[in-house]
């Protein structure tokens, strides 16, 4: 079956980049998707990709995707302390219906 | 904006009570979900329904039911509650195509005592 996995945590300073990474193990995903929870929030999208590109970029976000290695990746320049969330990975594979598989979320902590 | 709440935000009950949540998305959606969220375990998928009437068991369908009598709304219910189901409820909507994309409610934090 399918699995999308995540680090826990990630602590960063205000100003610098943040690089929060997921892995995934079914290829024919065909969307991937960010979403930040900010706390007692529901999830709400931050930006999604498909699965026949390798990077996407919105304003302060880039996403990068490498299928070879089932790797995702979001990085947020010039974190802000209203970066601090909670950051789920996402996947929609082939076959999956309109379901959508979540990471264990990354929680990101901006300090000053 | 597409709108989706939750009966409740906060709902304390005791073991072996019937527990009702409701959500309610207000985009016409076809599909809406129902996950529970535990830290370190990230969403799990509990029922989805992409049609009225219709329901699909998820990854932790034990202990849970739903109802999905009209297309707005998609009720999750605990038969008889127990403390391992102090969790917070999230509930989703989505519609066919495009990019799948689910659109969440706040949640409902749900505690079992």
């Amino acid at each position: 079956g399918e699995d999308v996995e995540q680090s826990l945590f990630l602590s960063v300073r205000e100003g610098d980049s943040s690089v929060i990474n997921c892995t995934y193990t079914d290829s024919s995903s065909t969307y991937l998707y960010w979403y930040k929870q900010e706390p007692g929030a529901g999830l709400q999208l931050l930006t999604y990709i498909f699965s026949n590109m390798d990077m996407k970029q919105d304003q302060r976000l880039t996403v990068l995707l490498n299928k070879k290695d089932k790797h995702l990746s979001l990085r947020i320049a010039d974190t802000q302390t209203g970066d601090s969330a909670i950051y789920f990975c996402a996947e929609r594979f082939t076959g999956g219906g309109n379901k959508l598989t979540f990471g264990t979320g990354t929680q990101l902590k901006v300090e000053l | 904006d597409v709108k989706v709440t939750q009966s409740s935000r906060y709902l304390v009950k005791r073991t072996g009570e019937k527990v009702f949540l409701e959500c309610v998305q207000d985009m016409d959606h076809e599909n809406m979900f129902w996950y529970r969220q535990d830290p370190g375990l990230g969403l799990r998928l509990i029922y989805f329904s992409y049609d009225v009437k219709m329901k699909e068991k998820g990854d932790i369908p034990e202990g849970y039911s739903v109802s999905r009598e009209k297309k707005e709304r998609f009720s999750l219910i605990l038969e008889s509650a127990s403390t391992n189901q102090t969790s917070m409820y999230l509930c989703a909507s989505s519609s066919d195509g495009d990019s799948y994309e689910q659109y969440f409610g706040p949640g409902t934090r749900l505690t079992v005592t």
